[in-house]
């Protein structure tokens, strides 16, 4: 079993439609990150969390600790929201990230 | 503007040849990462540097090598001992969470797409 688990692994939706990514891990964490990546393969960072909630735009991101779980909601979904999402965490004590496989979104018009 | 810059962007490479990726990054950070991305998975580790001439082997270090002489550069090269090197390579740099302050927050290369001929 993989140390970080994203579900689903491929999601189309309408545009204007609200959409959550999960993710869960299993392991102790400093952080977890949410990561975007475009076809052409160049890596955004969207929000690094160790709490609560963080807000950017229309994109919403939330952890729960001891359930050890985040979701990613996207408000209003566009077609430019079409990317790959894709989860990391920080272990304690160390920079190395564990990565999930990774949530492909596909928004049509 | 500060960024983290790969190069180059495409690359092919016939089979015995060593190659070399560049990983440059004017961000002043601390920690870099060199990662392999293939089809349908999810990113793995080859090597990570946390400070100037020091670095660590990740998960997959096996027929790549790095080096860490300046803490803007951290170039990777693919030696003719990977065995299967066709991949996407993703260069990444975050301010060392071992460091006294820091954001933590991730900065990721364009990629370089290596195919061996």
């Amino acid at each position: 079993k993989n140390e970080v688990e994203q579900s689903p692994q491929n999601l189309t939706a309408q545009e204007g439609e609200f959409i959550t990514i999960n993710c869960s891990y299993s392991v102790g964490i400093s952080a977890l990150h949410w990561l975007q990546q475009h076809p052409g393969g160049g890596i955004v960072s969207l929000f690094m969390l160790s709490s609560g909630k963080k807000k950017h735009g229309r994109l919403i991101a939330t952890i729960n600790i001891q359930e050890k779980h985040s979701s990613l909601h996207i408000t209003a979904s566009h077609p430019r929201d079409s990317a790959v999402y894709i989860c990391a965490v920080s272990g304690r004590n160390t920079d190395k990230l564990i990565f999930g496989t990774g949530t492909r979104l596909q928004v049509f018009p | 503007d500060g960024g983290i810059t790969q190069s180059p962007k495409y690359l092919f490479r016939k089979e015995g040849q060593n190659v070399t990726l560049s990983c440059e990054q004017n961000l002043n950070h601390d920690a870099m990462y060199w990662y392999r991305q293939d089809p349908g998975q999810g990113l793995r580790l080859i090597y990570y540097s946390q400070i100037v001439n020091d670095f660590q082997k990740g998960d997959i270090a096996e027929g790549y090598s790095v080096s860490r002489e300046k803490k803007e550069s951290f170039p990777l090269t693919v030696t003719s001992a990977q065995k299967n090197p066709t991949a996407f390579y993703l260069c990444a740099s975050s301010t060392s969470r071992l460091a006294r302050t820091n954001t933590g927050e991730l900065f990721f290369g364009e990629g370089s797409r290596l195919t061996v001929l």
